[in-house]
């Protein structure tokens, strides 16, 4: 019972380039959600999708910043030209329902991708 | 605008010791409210979700508090262990509603010393 795996664990991309980050969900969820944990700042929320819809992208930057959820395969956060700044974790989380509902854990998440730009 | 706040910052106790973490929030209007752990280099783990209703939620050794009036949220670990020893978050819905689009606080780094 796999839980939400995301690859790669650690990328290193030179300045320009494009990151691809990659989220496969937990087997039977749904809903897909991307926040960013940069240096010395606490977790922010990005996106949210369900399959082949984007429902929020009101926390990503309106510049260079994607995502998509196909109908077939793993969520992917697309960032292109990386700039410095743009350096994190990236933490992917899923869940069955829209909401926190119930005394289960309803979000799930991932360990994360560190990206770093030299 | 909603913010969560956490305090302390840090934390070191013996082990054995009960503590208490705090979380503020400034929107009481919240749908419910999670207490999460984040190991050095992993991702969260849920601990403990709080709905809107309740009072209190209890896993375990570990207890969370909600009073939506006052803005605020405890955990309290109970015993603590070394393998307590982590970053704990407390988190609510953005726009209050039912949706695990979250805003988190700044988090409380516990140390458990052996």
């Amino acid at each position: 019972n796999a839980g939400v795996m995301q690859n790669p664990r650690h990328l290193v991309r030179r300045r320009g380039q494009e990151a691809r980050l990659r989220c496969s969900p937990m087997k039977g969820h749904s809903h897909v959600y991307w926040y960013r944990q940069l240096p010395e700042e606490g977790l922010k929320f990005m996106v949210y999708l369900q399959k082949e819809n984007i429902i929020d992208e009101s926390g990503m930057p309106k510049e260079r910043f994607s995502a998509e959820f196909p109908k077939e395969g793993p969520s992917i956060l697309r960032i292109q030209q990386v700039v410095r700044g743009d350096s994190a974790a990236y933490f992917c989380a899923s869940s069955p329902t829209r909401s926190g509902t119930g005394n289960n854990s309803p979000l799930h998440f991932g360990n994360g991708t560190r990206l770093t730009v030299t | 605008k909603q913010e969560v706040t956490q305090i302390p910052a840090a934390l070191s106790v013996p082990e054995g010791e009960n503590l208490v973490l705090n979380c503020s929030f400034t929107d009481s209007a919240i749908y419910n409210l999670q207490w999460f752990r984040q190991d050095p280099g992993k991702g969260l783990t849920s601990l403990l979700l709080i709905q809107s209703s309740q009072r209190e939620q209890t896993s375990g050794r570990l207890n969370a508090s909600l009073d939506k009036s006052s803005g605020r949220s405890t955990l309290y670990i109970a015993a603590s262990q070394p393998g307590d020893s982590a970053t704990y978050l407390c988190a609510v819905p953005i726009d209050g509603g039912a949706t695990n689009k979250l805003i988190f606080g700044t988090g409380t780094l516990l140390a458990v010393q052996p």
